[in-house]
């Protein structure tokens, strides 16, 4: 079983929905990510964490807006998507960025559909 | 950019059967490669490899790094339906604090194992 928690497993919204995705971990872990992974493709990295900052935003539309509230918990907001933004969001964490991610503990994800 | 390319795309084995799945990579400041394995969802750790023709290996899984061909091998021997996976070569490379924690994910390679 993954050390890192997501909810919900699965969202469907429609365009004009607010909502958010929800990642927690208790492994005492200072950096946290989000990464978006579509069918048959690699992860690729949204946003990163490191001791609470936002560290590191990989160009990602302002739609998406990611909170980290404390070490253990990393949100991602969703605003006005587009049927495009439908993929499988991956949060993730490392004991501390600023040592390099060594090992990422994934967890299991939030299958996102947008109508 | 960074890039890394795994190849095959796709492979199809019997069970007994040994694979070698490869892993090429570009980058500026590698710092380290990683190998996942990723079934239904959560992507989960391999090995970490940092140092040049170092083999780490797990059980029936092992891999090496070639620091200065700039391409990694995971080997699985006596593969099991279980084997059945995506495999993901990811690459951390350094180039400053804005590029700490980032990895390159590599397109993956689609292992299926038949009875």
């Amino acid at each position: 079983d993954t050390e890192v928690t997501q909810t919900p497993k699965h969202l469907v919204m429609g365009m004009t929905n607010k909502k958010s995705l929800k990642c927690e971990q208790h492994m005492g872990h200072r950096a946290m990510y989000w990464y978006k992974q579509k069918a048959k493709k690699p992860p690729e990295l949204m946003f990163v964490y490191s001791y609470e900052k936002l560290s590191i935003n990989e160009s990602v539309p302002s739609r998406f807006s990611p909170e980290c509230p404390n070490s253990s918990l990393l949100n991602l907001h969703l605003h006005a998507l587009q049927p495009e933004d439908s993929a499988l969001y991956l949060c993730a964490s490392s004991q501390d960025r600023l040592a390099g991610p060594g090992e990422l503990f994934f967890g299991e994800g939030s299958r996102l559909t947008v109508l | 950019e960074d890039k890394v390319v795994q190849s095959p795309l796709s492979l199809v084995v019997h069970e007994g059967d040994t694979v070698t799945l490869n892993c090429s990579y570009e980058v500026t400041n590698f710092r380290s490669l990683l190998w996942y394995k990723q079934e239904k969802k959560a992507p989960t750790f391999l090995f970490m490899l940092t140092s040049s023709g170092i083999e780490k290996k797990s059980g029936r899984l092992s891999s090496i790094l070639d620091k200065k061909e700039l391409f990694s091998i995971l080997n699985i021997t006596a593969t099991q339906t279980g084997d059945s996976a995506i495999y993901l070569c990811a690459v951390e490379a350094s180039a400053g604090g804005t590029s700490y924690g980032k990895l390159t994910f590599g397109q993956g390679t689609i292992l299926t194992v038949h009875p």
